[in-house]
């Protein structure tokens, strides 16, 4: 398994600004990446971070809204930029010590628009 | 289209209530079938992985069932502590990425 941090815990944003999330994990990984979950909903993955390269990204997501870095294989942020209310939501990250194993997941980051 | 469906949405048992929860999938080539609990304000935490039906796998009072169209958590004799949302998710072959169910939130009452 894996231990994994998320920073901030939780945060409250107004409109128009953007937020820095980080996740550190505490031994090199695979796979590292990014899930939204809006309240009462299940998880939607927003990107795969990849180490050296940039992020792979699903449908509905781009790259100026939510910009990812991976500078090594412990570490990611993601940035929600120019935020609106709809982007109240937990951020999570997770981790894949290999493809098509379990993946583990960071505590969360909880963020509210106003 | 790949899909994962879980019932009920929402479950409430008396103390060493036995009850099952259900994932349906739909998916190409089921590489793996995960379950996770999530309690509120946090993080999913891993449970169990299955890979092929007929595959078992148990952990104190929670036993993981597969077969080839879905999959079922049974929770024996369920404590208070029990009380969490379960994730399930489908992992289909040529990819890495999971398929979310919507969850089930279980609440057990003392």
């Amino acid at each position: 398994s894996a231990v994994i941090s998320q920073k901030p815990s939780r945060d409250i944003c107004q409109r128009g600004t953007s937020l820095t999330i980080q996740c550190q994990v505490d031994s090199q990984v695979t796979m590292m990446f990014w899930y939204r979950q809006q309240p009462g909903q299940s998880l939607t993955l927003i990107a795969t971070a990849n180490q050296g390269s940039e992020a792979t990204y699903e449908s509905g997501f781009v790259i100026d809204k939510f910009p990812i870095s991976r500078p090594n294989l412990t570490f990611s942020t993601l940035t929600v930029s120019n935020m609106s209310p709809e982007d109240s939501s937990i951020y999570l990250c997770s981790v894949g010590l290999s493809k098509g194993q379990e993946q583990y997941f960071g505590p969360g980051t909880r963020l509210t628009v106003t | 289209e790949d899909q994962v469906t879980q019932s009920p949405e929402a479950l409430r048992l008396q103390e060493g209530e036995s009850s099952s929860l259900n994932c349906s999938y739909t998916v190409s080539g089921l590489r793996g079938l995960f379950w996770y609990r999530q309690d509120p304000g946090k993080g999913p935490e891993f449970l169990f992985t299955l890979y092929s039906a007929g595959e078992e796998k148990e952990k104190e009072r929670l036993k993981a069932t597969l077969t080839k169209k879905e999959s079922f958590l049974h929770i024996t004799a369920p404590k208070p502590e029990d009380s969490a949302t379960y994730l399930c998710a489908a992992l289909a072959s040529g990819t890495y990425k999971y398929i979310f169910g919507t969850g089930t939130r279980l609440k057990v009452l003392a």
